[in-house]
């Protein structure tokens, strides 16, 4: 079974610009979560998706925002981009939170603004 | 909301000794602690986990021990390879919430 992938793996963007990242889970998998992993503030949760829904939610700006495909496929967008959102940014899938603990992780996206 | 403190950021262990990393965690809430390595441009990978209801679980050379009372856990590495050195996370939710909180990392390097 495939695992967790992200698109792209590598980017580079200008400030004031956005982006969108993706994921695609775990086949069977329904829940995908979002988190950012910098030098500075390590490992942090920005949000998980549900069956289309967002269901929880970590402190970040509403610059940051995410939605679910149907498939339950995953993107991420964030906008007007700051030089402190560079950072990997990793996303992980459960199959059925309901049922199941684990997270699998993706390889993450490493986003860099200049 | 939840904090997990994790000690020590830096471990250096010679090959076939044994390593210990420990976490402590704030939410009583808190029922399920996993634990990941990271390798070098690689995204975390699930290693072990526990639950609250369970003391200690093995999987060949790991071993998690979970002390509720003091609300603290280890991961315990035994006879460690060159292939075990890579960044480690421990972290904290409870069941139904997908938010994982992550102790600081662990640099475990193994010295041939």
């Amino acid at each position: 079974k495939a695992g967790v992938t992200q698109t792209p793996r590598y980017l580079i963007k200008t400030r004031g610009q956005q982006v969108t990242l993706s994921c695609s889970p775990i086949s069977g998998h329904r829940s995908v979560s979002w988190y950012q992993q910098t030098p500075g503030q390590g490992l942090q949760f920005l949000f998980e998706y549900f069956s289309e829904t967002q269901r929880n939610k970590g402190n970040f700006p509403g610059r940051f925002s995410g939605r679910q495909f149907s498939n339950s496929r995953s993107e991420m967008n964030v906008s007007t981009l700051e030089l402190g959102d560079s950072a990997l940014y990793l996303c992980a899938s459960t199959w059925d939170p309901a049922v199941s603990y684990e997270q699998y992780f993706g390889p993450g996206t490493r986003l860099t603004v200049t | 909301g939840e904090n997990v403190e994790q000690h020590p950021s830096t471990l250096s262990v010679q090959e076939g000794d044994s390593a210990v990393i420990k976490c402590t965690y704030s939410d009583s809430a808190s029922n399920y602690f996993p634990w990941y390595k990271q390798e070098l441009g690689k995204g975390p990978q699930l290693i072990i986990d526990i639950r609250s209801n369970v003391g200690e679980k093995k999987d060949q050379r790991i071993a998690v021990t979970l002390n509720k009372t003091a609300k603290h856990f280890s991961l315990h590495i035994t006879e460690t390879q060159p292939e075990d050195s890579a960044v480690y996370f421990c972290a904290a939710s409870w069941f139904g919430n997908e938010k994982l909180t992550f102790g600081t990392g662990t640099r475990l390097t193994i010295i041939p």
